[in-house]
């Protein structure tokens, strides 16, 4: 059964801190990584890694992808108070026809 | 920015009602799913569809069920609602085209049953 875990499942910063969010996981036939942010509604897409894309960066927020750790990180610097919301990592698995396996995600609080 | 709406965004029922949570985009996508998600716990894959006609169970045992006769269209119906259906309910849609399954995620219908 594929697996995946965050931590911390909570952190809470000051503004203009930089923080790093980790995501392992144990997956069949590892296709991709999904990084989503959860605010009040929907998830909303942020990166996806695969084997041949191991780091994306977007503004702030970049991300890393170690294939040989099964793991990966999310880095946001210079956070703002906008940045609170949950954080969620996601693997798709060979074995998993399309289907996406989340863990509990990352509870982010900027505090001015 | 994804096209993909829920109706209702609350609702609050008594036990033993039957339910209709509604699920539409407008991206064309094949694939759709449903999630459920509790507070401070992972989205669980209850239903998924890969196209017309086609739907499957997902990886969280579920008493709903979801048709999907329309591309753009996949409601999930609870016959009896009861307390422990109680949970917010994301539905999401990637498009069948390419490798990877990118999902966009609708606003969620939080659903309270007493």
């Amino acid at each position: 059964e594929d697996k995946v875990v965050q931590s911390p499942l909570s952190l809470v910063v000051h503004e203009g801190d930089t923080v790093t969010l980790n995501c392992s996981y144990e997956v069949t036939n590892f296709r991709s990584l999904l990084w989503y942010k959860q605010e009040k509604k929907a998830p909303t897409f942020l990166f996806m890694l695969t084997s041949s894309g191991i780091e994306k960066k977007s503004g702030r927020l970049s991300s890393i992808l170690d294939k040989k750790e099964l793991s990966s990180i999310l880095n946001i610097t210079a956070t703002q108070t906008g940045d609170s919301a949950i954080y969620l990592c996601a693997v798709e698995g060979g074995g998993s026809n399309y289907k996406l396996t989340f863990g509990k995600g990352t509870l982010l609080t900027v505090n001015p | 920015e994804a096209d993909i709406y829920q109706t209702p965004r609350y609702l609050v029922i008594g036990t033993g009602k039957k339910i209709t949570l509604e699920c539409s985009q407008t991206m064309g996508h094949d694939k759709m799913y449903w999630y459920q998600q509790d507070p401070g716990m992972e989205l669980h894959l209850i239903h998924y569809s890969y196209g017309v006609n086609s739907t499957e169970k997902g990886d969280l045992s579920s008493e709903s069920t979801v048709s999907r006769i329309r591309t753009e269209h996949f409601p999930l119906t609870l016959e009896s609602a009861r307390p422990s259906h109680t949970s917010q309910y994301l539905c999401a849609s990637s498009p069948r085209q390419g490798v990877h399954n990118e999902q966009f995620f609708g606003p969620g219908t939080r659903l309270t049953v007493l």
